[in-house]
């Protein structure tokens, strides 16, 4: 049973370009977090998904950043434009029932940005 | 100051000492749990220790909480160099749908 599954685990991209960053959950688990983690920093929450809905997406900028998780396929967090402040690291964590109550978040190794 | 704050935020030790860190935070909590990152690595779970719950032992960590003074400590006993990490509480709050707020972490260095 493979874990969480994010890629790419680098991606490099010049300002002004996309980003997609592709997040497969575990096996049975149909809801998705994405969190930031800036240098130095802990890990900040962005977008909590379920399939094919948004559930809360308090903590996403408000431009640029989007994120969908379609009834097939991976989940998927997109920045346009970018801007050399988007370069962190992002985390997708999966869970198999609503929010993670008494359940331990399972994490993939996450996706280093760097916008040069 | 944020939820799942960490004192100390750095801490170094030799091998064979015992580690303790805290953890503060602010609203009423579903669970808590402690997170080891190597650098630049993900995020590996070590501990889930629910709000009923005081104490909590895996292996060589020892969870304490207590959810009066909204504080938990993570303690590492006869620590390894392999144990050189940051190190993360994450809280579930009642009112969040299960996202997690983490602190910014406190890092361990473990000299042999």
């Amino acid at each position: 049973n493979a874990g969480v599954m994010q890629n790419p685990r680098h991606l490099v991209r010049r300002r002004g370009q996309e980003a997609r960053l592709r997040c497969s959950p575990m096996k049975g688990h149909s809801h998705v977090y994405w969190y930031r983690q800036l240098p130095e920093e802990g890990l900040k929450f962005m977008v909590y998904l379920q399939k094919e809905n948004i559930i809360d997406e308090s903590g996403m900028p408000k431009e640029r950043f989007s994120a969908e998780f379609p009834k097939e396929g991976p989940s998927i967090l997109r920045i346009q434009q970018v801007v050399r402040g988007d370069s962190a690291a992002y985390f997708c964590a999966s869970s198999p029932t609503m929010g993670q109550l008494n359940t331990e978040a399972f994490f993939g190794q996450g996706t280093r940005l760097t916008v040069v | 100051s944020q939820q799942g704050e960490e004192d100390p935020q750095a801490l170094s030790i030799q091998e064979g000492e015992n580690a303790t860190m805290n953890c503060s935070y602010k609203t009423s909590i579903n669970n808590l749990q402690w997170y080891r990152q190597n650098s630049g690595r993900g995020l590996v779970h070590l501990i889930l220790i629910r709000s009923n719950e005081r104490e909590k032992h895996s292996g060589r960590l020892r969870v304490t909480l207590d959810t009066s003074k909204k504080s938990s400590s993570l303690l590492i006993t006869a620590s390894r160099a392999a144990d050189t990490a940051s190190y993360f509480c994450a809280t579930d709050s009642t009112d969040s749908w299960g996202k997690l707020q983490f602190g910014a972490g406190t890092q361990v260095v473990v000299t042999p």
